[in-house]
């Protein structure tokens, strides 16, 4: 089956301006998940959606950064505007809807590598 | 909330040699462990798994590791490393929270195979 898909790769911007980042999940998967890794550390969740709504968005920077699941497919990440410190690999990940008994695992796309300056 | 701490940054062991790659937990009524590992240049892959029953999992290339409840640890280890396996290795846990899983994950060991 085909992985989770992610684009660009790579994209280098500078400060202030936007950027959108775009994600197409495993097939029948219903949640979908950003992650920001900035270089050293560890996936940090920005935002989590079950089908088109937001389970989890507590950790997403709300004045700068928006995500979207419209159709409950595909998704976009947005940031309005880039700050030097934005500089990280976005992660998309999708699982199958979790129950209360079940933990599925996280498949993860490629990322996209981006560069503020 | 949960947390996870990965003791190492770094580790460089030569080839062929033993290696264990620590990772502490915080405590949880329900804990479920993973380790994920990132190759250059990829995406993260499930390395293996701890969900319940047998507290030793072992993934397909040789790794293993421990789930240790009385000292909050999911160490990984293998007896025998190979060149493939350079790669930056990420432990995590999850919790289940109103219906929605939640991934933490530690800051990653970057380890490194020397010939």
């Amino acid at each position: 089956e085909a992985g989770v898909a992610q684009s660009p790769r790579y994209k280098i911007i500078e400060k202030r301006q936007s950027v959108a980042f775009w994600c197409n999940p495993i097939s029948g998967h219903a949640t979908l998940y950003w992650y920001q890794q900035i270089l050293g550390q560890g996936p940090k969740l920005l935002i989590q959606f079950q089908n088109n709504g937001v389970v989890d968005d507590s950790q997403l920077p709300k004045d700068r950064f928006s995500a979207e699941r419209l159709k409950g497919v595909d998704s976009t990440l947005k940031i309005q505007p880039a700050k030097l410190e934005d500089s990280a690999v976005y992660l998309c990940a999708s699982s199958l809807a979790p129950r209360s008994t079940n933990i599925y695992e996280q498949y993860f796309g490629p990322g996209t590598r981006l560069t503020v300056t | 909330a949960q947390s996870v701490t990965q003791l190492d940054s770094q580790v460089p062991v030569f080839e062929e040699a033993p290696v264990e790659l620590r990772c502490n937990y915080s405590s949880s009524v329900s804990v479920y462990l993973f380790w994920y590992v990132q190759y250059p240049n990829q995406g993260l892959q499930l390395l293996l798994k701890y969900l319940s029953g047998s507290t030793l999992v072992e993934s397909i290339n040789g790794f293993e590791a421990e789930f240790n409840k009385s000292q909050t640890s999911f160490h990984l280890r293998k007896p025998s490393v190979h060149i493939s396996d350079t790669a930056e290795y990420f432990c995590a846990v999850s919790e289940v929270i109103q219906g929605a899983q939640k991934l933490v994950f530690g800051q990653g060991t970057r380890l490194t195979i020397n010939p």
